[in-house]
């Protein structure tokens, strides 16, 4: 296993389209995390998944945005109908019991 | 709510100095962890050291070591002998044992390392 793995790294999508990122956490972790990043920020908490349940969403996460994590491995995050203010980097990131988080190198979305 | 603050926006350090970024905090809870995580330009975020609240030892990891006040609520990172690999956005975070465990950042430092 090489970590948290995301895909695509790079997305450039038109104002209005709807975007798909993927997440691969470490095989044995089973809380997976969603961040947003924008320039010079740090990151800011999205949604959290333990197995297959979502625990906790942020307020930041608006009825635009939808995640999921159908069988407790890899996870998905939807955005529908992207607007110029969702352009930022999506961070994954997952962990084990009281262990650190390990994070993937993330999705720089750029909406135009 | 927890917040973290970095006051310093940008540091800069000469190879092989020692530099100390600042990181305060806030939070009501008696026990929780503190990070400092390193996100080189365009690469992933990784580890550099952890704290538990309830160690009053600092933590060290070779060059990098922790100051913790808890009392005061700051947790600052001392990079000794500092190399052009440390060069890099650093964010202080907090983690409670509520809240679904997720990080709180702060806004970061840039740190930039002179040869």
């Amino acid at each position: 296993d090489t970590g948290v793995s995301q895909n695509p790294r790079h997305k450039i999508t038109k104002r209005g389209q709807n975007v798909t990122f993927r997440c691969d956490p470490i095989s044995e972790h089973n809380r997976l995390y969603w961040y947003r990043q924008t320039l010079g920020q740090g990151p800011e908490f999205l949604t959290y998944f333990q197995n297959e349940a979502q625990l906790e969403k942020s307020r930041l996460l608006s009825d635009r945005f939808s995640a999921e994590r159908p069988k407790g491995s890899f996870s998905t995050l939807e955005i529908q109908r992207t607007e110029q203010g969702d352009s930022a980097m999506y961070l994954c990131a997952s962990r084990e019991g009281a262990s650190e988080a390990f994070f993937g190198q993330g999705t720089r979305l750029t909406v135009v | 709510a927890q917040t973290v603050t970095q006051s310093q926006p940008e540091m800069s350090v000469q190879e092989a100095e020692t530099v100390t970024l600042s990181c305060t905090y806030d939070t009501s809870e008696s026990d929780y962890y503190l990070f400092w995580y390193k996100q080189p330009p365009s690469r992933q975020m990784i580890l550099v050291i952890r704290q538990e609240a309830y160690k009053q030892q600092n933590a060290t990891e070779n060059r990098f070591s922790v100051n913790f006040q808890k009392a005061a609520k700051s947790f600052s990172l001392k990079i000794s002998d500092s190399q052009l690999g440390d060069a890099a956005m650093y964010f202080c975070a907090y983690r409670g044992l509520n809240w679904g465990n997720k990080l709180v950042f702060g806004a970061g430092t840039i740190l930039r390392v002179k040869s």
